[in-house]
């Protein structure tokens, strides 16, 4: 049963670099979402996905784009990173929404950008 | 703006007394709300919930209540047990599935 799974754990990048942070989930889930941590800030929603082909912008989506393809994977894109992307990202996912239930979260993914 | 607020980034209490976490709100449109437990190096898993419709809701030895007209909830830990020190996350919702939390309080339960 691995649940939601995030990779990679760790990333350092370069400002300017681009990379994609992937979230897959098994549990058949609609609703998947991604937010990142900050010291004193908490979770913040960057964006979620109530369905396949379907996103939306969460309270901080500026330099993040996402896709959904398919009711599996949510992957994260930073195309241009900057030191303010420096955070912790954690992908979420709930059977019908965030209005209903908890949500089950990955491990995280550490990203640095210098 | 923090729609959700922790204005306590840690709290210290003994093996066996209560935990008191609290959190406030200030959208009056949230009708879901959430208390998370993160351990270091892991994701916030759910404890326990609270619908709007409600003012308290138990789950062993968590209860979390919900003040609508102070926009406040609590989550009461007792008793308390090392095992229950780490990083506690209030959330809310509403119908736009934009899941707001707070920043979070820092729980240390010594033996």
């Amino acid at each position: 049963n691995a649940g939601v799974t995030q990779t990679p754990k760790f990333q350092v990048l370069k400002t300017g670099q681009s990379m994609t942070l992937q979230c897959a989930q098994d549990m058949n889930h609609e609703y998947m979402s991604w937010y990142r941590q900050d010291p004193g800030m908490g979770l913040r929603l960057i964006h979620y996905s109530v369905g396949a082909g379907i996103t939306d912008q969460g309270e901080v989506p500026n330099g993040y784009n996402v896709s959904r393809s398919t009711t599996e994977d949510f992957p994260l894109r930073l195309l241009s990173a900057a030191p303010s992307q420096t955070s912790v990202y954690f992908c979420a996912s709930n059977l019908a929404g965030a209005n209903t239930g908890e949500l089950f979260f990955g491990e995280g993914s550490r990203l640095t950008v210098l | 703006d923090q729609q959700v607020k922790q204005n306590s980034p840690s709290l210290s209490v003994q093996e066996g007394r209560i935990s008191i976490l609290n959190c406030d709100y200030t959208n009056s449109m949230f009708d879901y709300f959430l208390w998370y437990k993160k351990y270091p190096a892991e994701g916030p898993t759910f404890l326990i919930s609270i619908s709007s419709i409600k003012d308290k809701n138990e789950d062993g030895r968590f209860t979390v209540f919900l003040n609508k007209s102070a926009k406040h909830l609590s989550l009461h830990i007792v008793p308390s047990q090392p095992g229950d020190s780490a990083v506690y996350f209030c959330a809310a919702s509403n119908n736009n599935n934009d899941m707001r939390f707070g920043a979070g309080t820092r729980l240390t339960v010594k033996p």
